[in-house]
């Protein structure tokens, strides 16, 4: 199985701040990563995939990045709204794994 | 417009059964990648299984043998059977749907969530 380390666990910001969330793959798993949020009581909501391509109707203010095992998602000027858990999922062999979630708390 | 939603959850036995039903409107089942993935209280999420248009299926280890995924074409639902629960089974049960692109699929449409809680 294909383990996604996920980095921070937590983290605390400010409105306006950029913040970077990480995850690392156990192999090459090409570009097949997606990104979701998820806020308390909530479904999922997909956000990213193909690592960098957003998701339509989401806001650019969502940047995904990387290949191969490194990859990260970085939120510009984060919002009220943003606050949230973040998870990031493998998707290029089964067992489809996922990250950890990183909980970007407001500080 | 995609939409999911789940019912069948509730309390059960450990050891006991449960099937849970995803009603999909705006697209159709058959023609789809659908998945379950599942998420315990205060945990993250467990991808669970998948049916292909094709009808392949695919399943986590940790529910191999113990649930099943399928469809009713005619209903255009999407069904997973649960039997021989455990108390770690417990979790919020997501339908999902894939979202084709020009080189894969990647999980871009989930319902809202049933709750499962296996307890005696």
């Amino acid at each position: 199985d294909i383990q996604m380390a996920q980095s921070p666990s937590s983290l605390s910001a400010s409105v306006g701040d950029r913040v970077s969330i990480t995850c690392r793959a156990s192999q090459d798993i090409s570009n097949s990563l997606a990104w979701f949020q998820q806020k308390p009581g909530k479904a999922p909501k997909s956000l990213i995939y193909a690592a960098s391509s957003l998701q339509s109707g989401v806001p650019s203010k969502f940047r995904g990045s990387g290949s191969g095992t490194d990859f990260t998602l970085t939120i510009s000027s984060l919002q009220p709204e943003d606050f949230a858990t973040y998870y990031c999922q493998q998707y290029n062999s089964y067992p489809l794994t996922f990250g950890g979630g990183t909980k970007v708390e407001i500080k | 417009e995609v939409q999911l939603v789940e019912s069948g959850g509730g309390l059960v036995q450990p050891g006991g059964s449960l099937r849970l039903s995803c009603a999909a409107s705006g697209f159709t089942v058959s023609g789809n990648y659908m998945s379950w993935v599942r998420q315990g209280p205060g945990k993250g999420l467990e991808w669970v299984s998948v049916i292909y248009s094709d009808g392949s299926k695919y399943y986590a280890d940790s529910v191999k043998g113990r649930f099943t995924i399928s469809r009713d074409n005619s209903k255009n639902t999407l069904y997973l059977q649960m039997s021989s629960l455990r108390v770690e089974d417990t979790a919020v049960y997501y339908c999902a749907r894939d979202r084709p692109y020009t080189s894969g699929w990647y999980v871009g449409y989930w319902g809202q969530g049933t709750l499962v809680t296996v307890s005696s």
